[in-house]
């Protein structure tokens, strides 16, 4: 167990939505990133928060935004879905120049 | 511009056949680089940080060192249960320590008994 929640597992919604990912790191961490993995991709950068700011932007496309929250846990909001939304999302924390540790994912599937 | 390159992308290997997997990187200013573990549809697991060049870190069948341009993740006598995708990443340099992760794209380990 890596001490980085993210909720829900599985997630199944249909194309247009708009869905709701959340993650708590690990306790203490400041920094919280979100990847995403599309089926046999690697890990794909979306944004980085550390304390509740942004840190740092990938390619995160502009239907989808995050945000930070005073208790230091993350949503990641994603909508007017499309099927190519269809991922692994993960989020990490990290503190310092530490290693980060992963959550065990939400499968995203749109339909 | 790709920034971490790990090779091979796939490698097979027998049970016992020892090899080592490679990870090349261009970030200035390293500060880490890090070795995790990925199965299939789970998160990736931490396995080691490397900071500094010459240094080395081990566990159990697995061994990473580190260079200032590359980084290696050597396999001693695999076993069927070390397939996974093995990821490096780096931690970019600004903003001070917080920097961001990248990854690169895996090597893609199968041990066949």
């Amino acid at each position: 167990d890596s001490g980085v929640t993210q909720t829900p597992k599985h997630l199944i919604t249909a194309t247009g939505q708009r869905v709701t990912l959340r993650c708590s790191p690990r306790s203490g961490d400041l920094s919280v990133y979100w990847y995403q993995q599309s089926l046999d991709q690697g890990l794909q950068f979306l944004i980085q928060y550390y304390n509740g700011e942004e840190r740092a932007k990938g390619n995160i496309l502009e239907r989808f935004s995050a945000q930070q929250f005073p208790d230091l846990h993350s949503e990641l909001n994603l909508s007017s879905l499309e099927l190519g939304d269809s991922a692994l999302y993960f989020c990490a924390s990290s503190t310092g120049s530490a290693e980060a540790f992963f959550g065990q994912g939400t499968r995203l599937t749109v339909v | 511009e790709d920034q971490v390159t790990q090779s091979p992308e796939a490698l097979r290997l027998q049970e016992g056949e020892s090899s080592s997997l490679n990870c090349s990187y261009t970030v200035s200013g390293l500060r880490g680089l890090f070795w995790y573990r990925q199965d299939p549809g789970k998160g990736p697991e931490f396995l080691f940080t490397l900071y500094s060049a010459g240094e080395e870190k081990e566990k159990e069948r697995l061994k990473a060192t580190l260079t200032k341009k590359e980084s290696f993740l050597h396999i001693t006598a695999p076993k069927p249960e070390d397939s996974a995708t093995y990821l490096c990443a780096v931690r970019e340099n600004y903003g001070g320590s917080q920097g961001n992760l990248i990854f690169g794209k895996g090597t893609k380990l199968s041990v066949k008994p």
